[in-house]
């Protein structure tokens, strides 16, 4: 079966600092990657999507920016974090053609 | 464009009352509707979802019909318990091999016992 796992699951960092969020699937290859970040009472909002390795669409402009070095992994990263990035970030996989997502357990974000 | 709109929370209940969250959507094509949900300090999973008109989703206890005449997707439950509380998130696909899925903004659940 498919598991998908990312890390770390919580982080405080100070404004200006730099981010790694990674994340990885198994049990499939070629998935579709996602990154999505929730804050607080404004939903799910789609931060980038991944086809391939390599191959990374950004849905909103932001300081943050997300890599596929390999199939199953996906990092978010940002060279300088802001205020405004405090948030629970979520990685997701869907099978291609398959319709569902599957969510990992969630990073929490927290800028000082 | 496409998008999903739900009932705003956040919506507090006694165990065993009934439930209905809203959902309505405004997509092109025909796509698939789902709804996840999300416990206290974890990722989102699936609950329920259907892929056509008039089909029914249903998973544990919670049910959620496709109506294309109204563009709805509306979840409901019978008698809710505790363990329900949660953040429901209502979504749709519209069918690309991208798998672009559009979530609304979430639902909070309070079920007290």
């Amino acid at each position: 079966s498919q598991t998908i796992h990312q890390w770390p699951a919580t982080l405080v960092q100070p404004v200006g600092s730099p981010l790694s969020l990674e994340c990885t699937v198994e049990g499939t290859s070629n998935p579709n990657l996602y990154w999505y970040r929730q804050a607080a009472g404004r939903g799910l909002q789609l931060l980038f999507y991944s086809v391939g390795i390599g191959q990374i669409s950004s849905e909103v402009p932001q300081n943050l920016s997300a890599s596929r070095p390999q199939d199953r992994q996906f990092i978010l990263s940002s060279k300088k974090l802001l205020l405004s990035d405090s948030g629970f970030y979520l990685c997701a996989f869907m099978i291609q053609g398959a319709g569902e997502l599957f969510f990992g357990e969630g990073s929490r974000l927290t800028v000082l | 464009g496409n998008s999903v709109t739900q009932m705003e929370g956040p919506v507090t209940l006694s165990e065993e009352a009934f439930l209905t969250i809203n959902c309505t959507y405004t997509a092109t094509g025909y796509p698939s509707l789902f709804w996840y949900v999300q416990y206290p300090g974890e990722g989102l999973q699936l609950l329920l979802k259907a892929t056509k008109a008039d089909d029914k989703g249903s998973n544990k206890g919670f049910e959620a019909t496709y109506r294309k005449e109204t563009t709805s997707f509306h979840l409901e439950k019978g008698s809710v318990q505790v363990s329900d509380s949660a953040v429901y998130f209502c979504a749709l696909d519209r069918g690309s091999t991208l798998g672009r899925l559009y979530f609304g903004r979430g639902t909070q659940l309070t079920v007290w016992p």
